[in-house]
C-alpha cells in the first residue's frame, strides 16, 4: 500500500539555521511527491512537488529531491526565517489510487529570532 | 481564480444531529476530494469524485457519511447522527486531471465540533 513517514516534531530553530525535515514513503507504482505547508489559521498550500525519480522540486528557498533508491523526499532550506514557522506535510499521490493524497503526520517548525 | 471555498468554516453541533458541509472547487477542475484532519495528524482521504461520479470511498467513510457532487460542480458532505469522534477539520480539494496526476488545491476547511 501507500504511506508516508515523516520526521516527528516539533522542530525549533534559530533564524538563518539550516532546516531538514525527513520524509520516506512506500508506494505502489510510480508516485508523485509533494510538500505542503500550513501556516497558522490557514489551509494547506502546495510548497513544492516532484513527479519522477531524481526530480528536484524547489520554491521559496526550499528544496526536495525525489530519491527512488532510498524512497525519500527530504525537505531542506539553507537559511530559515521567522516567517517559515508553520506545519509541513509530506504527501504522495499515485495514479494507481485515483490520485488521492497520502499525507504524513506533519512536522511543526518554529523559527525564533 | 477564486480558489476552493468551503462553507461553513466552523460548525458546532450536538451529538446525534445531522450536519452538511459544502465545497466549491476551482471552476474548471474535474476532480474533487474530501479529507478529514484530526489534531496533530495529516489529512486522511475520505472520498473523491470525477465530475459527478463518486469513484472511491475510504473505509473511514462509515454509512453515516454521504457525499454528492450534482452536475459535477459543488459538492456536499453530510454526516448523519454525529458522534464526538466525528470532531475534526474536513478539507476539500480539487484538481484538473488530464492524462496523469493533477495537483490538488485545498480549501480552508470546515472545523466540526460535536458536543
Amino acid at each position: 500500500g501507500n504511506s508516508v513517514t515523516q520526521m516527528e516534531g516539533p522542530v525549533t530553530l534559530s533564524e538563518e539555521a539550516f532546516l531538514t525535515i525527513n520524509c520516506t514513503y512506500t508506494a505502489t507504482g510510480y508516485p508523485s511527491l509533494f510538500w505542503y505547508v500550513q501556516y497558522p489559521g490557514e489551509g494547506l498550500q502546495l510548497l513544492l512537488k516532484a513527479t519522477k525519480a531524481d526530480d528536484k522540486g524547489s520554491n521559496k528557498g526550499f528544496e526536495a529531491t525525489y530519491r527512488k533508491e532510498t524512497t525519500s523526499f527530504h525537505l531542506e532550506k539553507g537559511s530559515v526565517q521567522v516567517s517559515d514557522s508553520a506545519v509541513y506535510f509530506c504527501a504522495l499521490s499515485s495514479s494507481n489510487t485515483g490520485n488521492q493524497f497520502y499525507f504524513g503526520t506533519g512536522t511543526s517548525l518554529t523559527v525564533i529570532p | 481564480d477564486t480558489g476552493v471555498s468551503q462553507d461553513p468554516r466552523h460548525k458546532i453541533t450536538k451529538r446525534g444531529q445531522n450536519v452538511t458541509f459544502r465545497c466549491d472547487p476551482i471552476s474548471e477542475h474535474n476532480r474533487l476530494y474530501w479529507y478529514r484532519q484530526t489534531l496533530g495528524q495529516g489529512p486522511e482521504f475520505l472520498t473523491y469524485f470525477q465530475n459527478e461520479a463518486q469513484l472511491e470511498k475510504s473505509r473511514l467513510l462509515s454509512d453515516r457519511f454521504s457525499a454528492e457532487r450534482p452536475k459535477g460542480s459543488f459538492s456536499t458532505l453530510e454526516i448523519q447522527r454525529t458522534e464526538q469522534g466525528d470532531s475534526a477539520m474536513y478539507l476539500c480539494a480539487s484538481s484538473l486531471v488530464s492524462g496523469g496526476y493533477g495537483e490538488q488545491y485545498f480549501g480552508p476547511g470546515t472545523r466540526l465540533t460535536v458536543t
